[in-house]
């Protein structure tokens, strides 16, 4: 079974401008997840679809990001204008129920 | 609000040791806990998960981990480390809306 894949893995900015990161789940998960992990800190929630809706986008700063499921698998993610707190590590997770999620290998974000 | 509290930032063990990362949460009903491991680079795996039932859970490259609702607790233990865990750990909990603990880096010495 193949696992959660994401790209670009590696991808420097600089500040101001507009970076996107993509998202493809495991085949046949409906719930998926973005996560912001900051070095040094635990993966923080960014935002969960159930298929092509928007579940719970509480923690996404929503004046510069935005993340869209059009057809209820692959997913991007994108933040415009990127700032130099957004340096951090972005996790797409997915899983059939909400009870185990599957992680990709994320991309790491340099904002200069 | 849920939330997880991981006491020890940093920890080392030589290999071979007993191994126990603590873990505390705050959750308003019946948790499900959650323990990740990140190596390098590397996304999360888990390692182990409690919902319900026995209390004492065996996971994955011989770790288990004690759910104590008493002590709000989910302390995950290994009995003999080896230099292929040292990694960061996370302990998360909830359900739809998962929360994740600020991690455990474990270091191993020869």
């Amino acid at each position: 079974e193949a696992g959660v894949a994401q790209s670009p893995r590696y991808k420097i900015i600089e500040k101001r401008q507009s970076v996107a990161f993509w998202c493809n789940p495991i085949s046949g998960h409906a719930t998926l997840y973005w996560y912001q992990q900051i070095l040094g800190q635990g993966p923080k929630l960014l935002i969960q679809f159930q298929n092509n809706g928007v579940v719970d986008d509480s923690q996404l700063p929503k004046d510069r990001f935005s993340a869209e499921r059009l057809k209820g698998v692959d997913s991007t993610l994108k933040i415009q204008p990127a700032k130099l707190e957004d340096s951090a590590v972005y996790l797409c997770a997915s899983s059939i129920a909400a009870n185990e999620q599957y992680f990709g290998p994320g991309t790491r974000l340099t904002v200069t | 609000a849920q939330s997880v509290t991981q006491p020890d930032i940093h920890i080392t063990v030589s290999e071979g040791a007993s191994l126990e990362l603590r873990c505390n949460y705050s959750y308003g009903a019946t948790p499900y806990l959650f323990w990740y491991v990140q190596s390098p680079g590397q996304g999360l795996q888990l390692l182990l998960k409690y919902f319900s039932g026995d209390t004492l859970v065996q996971g994955i490259k011989g770790f288990e981990a004690e759910f104590k609702r008493s002590q709000s607790s989910f302390n995950l233990r290994k009995p003999s480390v080896h230099w292929s865990d040292a990694a960061e750990y996370f302990c998360a909990v909830g359900y739809n809306d998962m929360r994740f603990g600020a991690g455990t880096r474990l270091t191993v010495k020869p």
